[in-house]
């Protein structure tokens, strides 16, 4: 049982330009969200976080929006930098239920910034 | 550097052996995750420790276990290994549970022959 979905495996980008990545999931006692990105033969990196009381979370360059209704996050990256081609990791959390601290990950999306 | 840090960085053995990963989590972090991933998967929750307690459990194999030590360090013991046990092991540290973001050691991968 996927809890958190990541749909799209890979995604290309221009250099400059928006990368969109998505992430929806099925568990409605998720209230606390996160990205992360991963290079290869390291472990993933914390990117940007967002709790359910908020709709959007900006830090630089990168935005996360959340759609409670629809269950759905976005992560976007503008402008888009060949450093951040790497694979990108959606992860949630049910922090009010105590005990449920643990992150449950999807599957990750690969994202190539062609130069 | 995450200031987490997994010894060994890969590790291969055969089918039916028992090893053991170790994880130093960041100074001041008091909790330890560990999880999975299988080829082209995402990240599977094993099992987490607060300091030195077992605090939630997630798929954990009964041939694996793992302990948090009085220096707040940890081991993941795999045993009866199998082929399908072959994957990255991470161990992620936060400071506590709850409201902080999970910092990742760079993962042993484990190859089972």
């Amino acid at each position: 049982d996927q809890q958190v979905k990541q749909n799209s495996p890979s995604l290309s980008v221009q250099e400059g330009r928006i990368s969109i990545l998505n992430c929806d999931y099925t568990n409605s006692m998720f209230d606390y969200f996160l990205w992360y990105k991963k290079y290869p033969a390291e472990g993933p990196t914390f990117l940007i976080s967002i709790s359910s009381i908020k709709d959007k979370n900006e830090d630089g360059r990168f935005t996360v929006f959340l759609n409670k209704s629809a269950k759905h996050l976005s992560l976007h990256i503008v402008p888009s930098q060949p450093g951040d081609s790497a694979v990108y990791f959606c992860a949630a959390s049910a922090l009010s239920n105590f005990g449920n601290e643990k992150l449950t990950f999807g599957t990750g999306t690969r994202l190539t910034i062609i130069p | 550097d995450s200031g987490v840090t997994q010894t060994p960085k890969h590790l291969i053995t055969a089918t039916g052996q028992r090893v053991t990963l170790r994880c130093s989590p960041r100074s001041g972090d008091l909790s330890v995750y560990w999880y999975q991933q299988s080829l082209d998967q995402g990240l599977q929750f094993l099992i987490q420790y607060y300091n030195g307690e077992e605090r939630a459990k997630g798929n954990i194999l009964e041939r694996f276990s793992a302990q948090q030590f009085p220096d707040l360090h940890s081991e993941l013991n795999l045993s009866s290994l199998e082929l399908g046990d072959s994957a990255l092991y991470f161990c992620a540290s936060s400071v506590a549970p709850g409201n902080s973001p999970l910092h990742f050691g760079n993962g042993t991968r484990l190859t089972v022959t």
